[in-house]
């Protein structure tokens, strides 16, 4: 069966350092892998998404990137975090075969504080 | 654009009946989805409809109407447990494009 880890789950860290948030998939091969962030009582926003290694869109230009250094692992990075940065993060796959339910499932999530 | 839209909160009692309805404008979507978060918690997938129509899957059901650009879900015999954000999410290559979540509360 297939899973998704994503840590950490809690994350607090100064205004103007860096981030490196990480997601695997195991049990599927060449997963379409997902960024998203959650603020408070609102709901998902998109801000990267892969389609295989080495390939990103960008939903939102901000201070984070991603990248996608083999096939089932996600990196979700900053070099100097903002407050606004703060937020729930979710990593996401779904299977990349012609499936247009892309039905998505999430990691646990991880909750950034920046302060 | 596109955007769907939710009501921000629903209220319903223990053992009643509640429908989350889900407005969109756009077009050219595989489908619609929808998802369940617990607070803390992450989505996790509970109904598609890729056809008009009513689907049903235990206690929820999901409809889709797509000359209306409307949908719902259809939650039965409420426990507490469901209490839970729910999301509608129409389909497309790669992406879903999300609404903003219906905060459903259960009264006992």
């Amino acid at each position: 069966s297939q899973t998704i880890h994503q840590w950490p789950a809690t994350l607090v860290q100064p205004v103007g350092s860096p981030l490196s948030l990480e997601c695997t998939v195991e049990g599927t091969s060449n997963p379409n892998l997902y960024w998203y962030r959650q603020a408070a009582g609102r709901g998902l926003q998109l801000l990267f998404y892969s389609v295989g290694i080495g390939q990103i869109s960008s939903e939102v230009p901000q201070n984070l990137s991603a990248s996608r250094p083999q096939d089932r692992q996600f990196i979700l990075s900053s070099k100097k975090l903002l407050l606004s940065d703060s937020g729930f993060y979710l990593c996401a796959w779904s299977a990349f075969e012609w499936d247009t339910k892309n039905i998505q499932y999430f990691g646990a999530g991880t909750r950034l504080s920046v302060l | 654009g596109q955007s769907l839209e939710q009501p921000s909160e629903v209220t319903a009692v223990e053992g009643a009946i509640v429908q989350i309805n889900c407005t969109y404008q756009t077009s050219g979507f595989y489908g619609l989805s929808w998802y369940q978060q617990h607070d803390g918690g992450a989505p996790t997938f509970l109904s598609y409809n890729a056809l008009d129509g009513l689907e049903e899957t235990g206690r929820f059901s999901s409809f889709l109407s797509r000359s209306d650009s409307y949908g719902y879900l259809l939650l039965q015999e409420l426990q507490m447990k469901d209490s839970a954000s729910y999301f509608c999410a129409v389909s497309f290559n790669y992406q879903l494009i999300w609404g903003a979540g219906t905060k459903l509360i259960i009264k006992p």
